[in-house]
C-alpha cells in the first residue's frame, strides 16, 4: 500500500519570500505519479501541479516547481515569490498506474503568508 | 469552460436521516470520482465510475453509502442512514478518460455536517 507523508502540519512565511513544503511517499511501483493540490477556505481542491515518476526533469508551472528526489522518494513543493492569496492548505497526492487514477493524499500542510 | 458543478454546498441533518448529494463533472469527461473529506485530513476516494460503470468502490460503506450515474454523465452520491461520523466535505472530482496519471478535476463540495 501507498503512504503520502506531510511532516508539517502548518508554515508561516513572508509575502515575496520562497517556501518549500514537504512530501514523502513510500511505493513499491515503480510507475507512478505525484499531484500537488491548493485547497483554499472556499474548499476547491486547484491542481498545481504534476510528476510522473519516469520524468527526467523537475517539473515547473509558474511560481510552482516540484524537488523531486526519486532514491529519497521526496516530492517537494517550492512556490516562489509568495502571495497573500497563496494562503491555503496544499496536499501533496500520489497515484500509481496499477491502480488506474485513484488518488491518496497526504494530510495536508497549511501555509500562512504573512504581509 | 464550466468546471464541476457540486450541490448543495451546505447540508444540516440528524442523524439517521438520508442525505443526497448531486455531481456534474465537466462536459466530455469519462471518469468521475467522488471524495469524502473528514476535516483536518486529506480526501479519500469513495467510488469511482467510468462512464456509467463502477471501477473501484472499495472503500465505499455500502451499507449506508450508494452511488449512481446512470446516463455516464451527473451523479448522485446517497447517505442512508447519516451517522455522526459522516460529517465531512464530499469532494466530486472528474478527469478526461481515467487513465492512469490523468490529472482530476475537482469540484467546490459539499459540507455535510451530522448531528
Amino acid at each position: 500500500a501507498q503512504k503520502i507523508t506531510q511532516t508539517q502540519p502548518g508554515m508561516f512565511v513572508q509575502e515575496k519570500e520562497a517556501v518549500t513544503l514537504d512530501c514523502t511517499y513510500d511505493t513499491s511501483d515503480p510507475s507512478y505519479g505525484l499531484f500537488w493540490y491548493k485547497q483554499p477556505s472556499s474548499g476547491e481542491m486547484i491542481f498545481l501541479i504534476y510528476q510522473g515518476s519516469y520524468d527526467q526533469q523537475n517539473a515547473t508551472e509558474g511560481r510552482y516547481s516540484l524537488n523531486f528526489q526519486k532514491a529519497r522518494k521526496s516530492a517537494n513543493l517550492v512556490i516562489s515569490a509568495s502571495q497573500l492569496g497563496d494562503s491555503a492548505m496544499y496536499f501533496c497526492s500520489l497515484c500509481y498506474y496499477n491502480a488506474g487514477n485513484m488518488l491518496t493524499f497526504g494530510g495536508g500542510t497549511r501555509l500562512m503568508v504573512k504581509p | 469552460e464550466a468546471g464541476v458543478a457540486q450541490s448543495p454546498r451546505y447540508k444540516i441533518i440528524e442523524k439517521r436521516q438520508s442525505v443526497a448529494f448531486w455531481c456534474n463533472p465537466i462536459s466530455g469527461h469519462a471518469t468521475l470520482y467522488w471524495y469524502q473529506q473528514i476535516l483536518g485530513q486529506g480526501p479519500k476516494l469513495l467510488i469511482q465510475f467510468q462512464n456509467n460503470g463502477v471501477v473501484d468502490d472499495s472503500q465505499l460503506p455500502k451499507d449506508r453509502f450508494s452511488a449512481e450515474r446512470l446516463k455516464g454523465v451527473d451523479s448522485t452520491l446517497k447517505i442512508q442512514p447519516a451517522k455522526l461520523e459522516d460529517s465531512a466535505v464530499y469532494l466530486c472530482a472528474s478527469s478526461s478518460r481515467g487513465r492512469s496519471q490523468e490529472t482530476q478535476y475537482f469540484g467546490p463540495g459539499t459540507r455535510l455536517l451530522v448531528l
